[in-house]
């Protein structure tokens, strides 16, 4: 029972190139979530989705954006890569308890 | 301005004694409160939660107080071990309104053995 699964893991990019963080859930829960954690920072909101088919900006959205892909599936695409990027992404799915599951995280540097 | 504040970045305490994690909050619409525990290389993990028509929630070894008049939480952990170390965040929500959580910057505890 794998819950959340991000990939990568890790993550290296040049300032200007473009990548998909992947996130899928196995839960059958309707909402999912972008989060992005930075040291004394907590983790900010980027990008959510409260069922399929729909999306809404978080926090931070800026050179982000997303795709609910199907129930299932939420990607976050940065177009254009920037070292202001550089963070530790979560990608979560929340039930009726309101309690969210989170993945493991991407650590995606840009240089 | 941060809506959620963990004002102790890091905490230490003897293995067997009780941890204290603090959070302060400025929004009065807030009305769920979350704790997660987060390990290095890990995603954090749901601890507990309380809603405002509570004071207490208790879970085993942990226990969330709530004081909505002077806007904090705290968590306490009863007694620590050392697989208790991690950073744990608070998160608040207005959700009757329908609002997203809001986590604060999270506090290091480190248990000694």
């Amino acid at each position: 029972n794998a819950g959340v699964t991000q990939t990568p893991k890790f993550q290296v990019l040049k300032t200007g190139q473009s990548m998909t963080l992947q996130c899928a859930q196995d839960m059958n829960h309707n909402s999912m979530y972008w989060y992005r954690q930075d040291p004394g920072m907590g983790l900010r909101l980027i990008y959510y989705s409260a069922s399929e088919g729909t999306t809404d900006k978080g926090e931070v959205p800026n050179g982000y954006n997303v795709s609910r892909l199907n129930k299932r599936e939420f990607s976050l695409r940065l177009e254009s890569a920037a070292p202001s990027q550089t963070s530790v992404y979560f990608c979560a799915c929340m039930g009726v308890n309101y309690g969210y599951t989170f993945g493991s995280g991407t650590r995606l540097t840009v240089v | 301005d941060q809506q959620v504040k963990q004002n102790s970045p890091s905490l230490s305490v003897q293995e067997g004694r009780i941890s204290i994690l603090n959070c302060d909050y400025t929004n009065s619409m807030f009305d769920y409160f979350l704790w997660y525990k987060k390990y290095p290389a890990e995603g954090p993990t749901f601890l507990i939660s309380i809603s405002s028509i509570k004071d207490k929630n208790e879970d085993g070894r942990f226990t969330v107080f709530l004081n909505k008049s002077a806007k904090h939480l705290s968590l306490h952990i009863v007694p620590s071990q050392p697989g208790d170390s991690a950073v744990y965040f608070c998160a608040a929500s207005a959700r009757n309104y329908g609002q997203n959580f809001v986590f604060g910057p999270g506090t290091r505890l480190s248990v000694l053995p």
